[in-house]
């Protein structure tokens, strides 16, 4: 979409390795959101950002960190990869609280 | 927990149908409510935002907000080939001074030619 890009498109990584994702934006916006979807799941937070060094967890956050030094990047790191991260990533931007978001491409990320 | 429900579908409308989607909230709280729609493979992509309770209507699109009774709703008339897709329901809550979005599971729409 417009404004936000997430890198890469697609990962196949092995079990035990470490693997970070980005995501980056040109909105200035200062709300980000981390999330994977799983069929049977749905969208599931996994950390968030309201600022440069601002981050918190979300619900299915064991295993995942995060870092923003800068306002348009939003990494997201899987420390030690295992097959139940297995999933499609998807980084959110939000301009305002109680806006909606708008979604990157996402990744979809492998396991093996 | 914070909970938003959908019908668990699959639905199914013939072309030129009214599609009516449905979804619940538990947190009297919310404040603002949406409906993303999003093609296999793809990402979702916001179609309708309403924060008052009522009607807001565009193009073929409606959205219907009833918050005492913790309901919002979307209806897709003159239903295309093209309106097929899962269609996720989001309700932002309160978070300390911001917000989060809470998304339902989604239900996904079929229409038949």
């Amino acid at each position: 979409d417009a404004g936000i890009t997430q890198s890469p498109r697609h990962k196949v990584t092995e079990t035990g390795t470490p693997v970070t994702l980005r995501c980056h934006q040109t909105e200035n916006h200062r709300y980000m959101y981390w999330y994977r979807q799983d069929p049977g799941h749905g969208l599931r937070l996994i950390h968030y950002s309201y600022g440069v060094k601002d981050t918190d967890k979300g619900e299915v956050s064991d295993g995942y960190s995060v870092s923003r030094s800068k306002t348009e990047d939003f990494l997201l790191t899987l420390e030690s990869a295992t097959s139940s991260q297995t999933s499609v990533y998807f980084c959110a931007i939000q301009a305002r609280p109680y806006y909606g978001y708008t979604f990157g491409s996402g990744t979809r990320l492998t396991v093996v | 927990q914070k909970e938003v429900e959908q019908n668990s579908g699959p639905l199914s409308v013939p072309e030129g149908a009214i599609a009516s989607l449905n979804c619940t909230y538990s947190d009297r709280g919310s404040q603002s409510f949406f409906w993303y729609r999003q093609y296999s493979g793809k990402s979702p992509e916001l179609i309708m935002f309403i924060y008052s309770n009522g009607d807001k209507e565009d193009g073929r699109f409606t959205a219907q907000l009833n918050k005492a009774s913790q309901y919002v709703s979307l209806l897709i008339r003159d239903s295309q080939p093209s309106d097929s897709a899962t269609y996720l329901c989001a309700v932002n809550q309160r978070a300390g001074a911001n917000s989060k979005l809470t998304f339902g599971k989604g239900i996904t729409l079929s229409v038949r030619p």
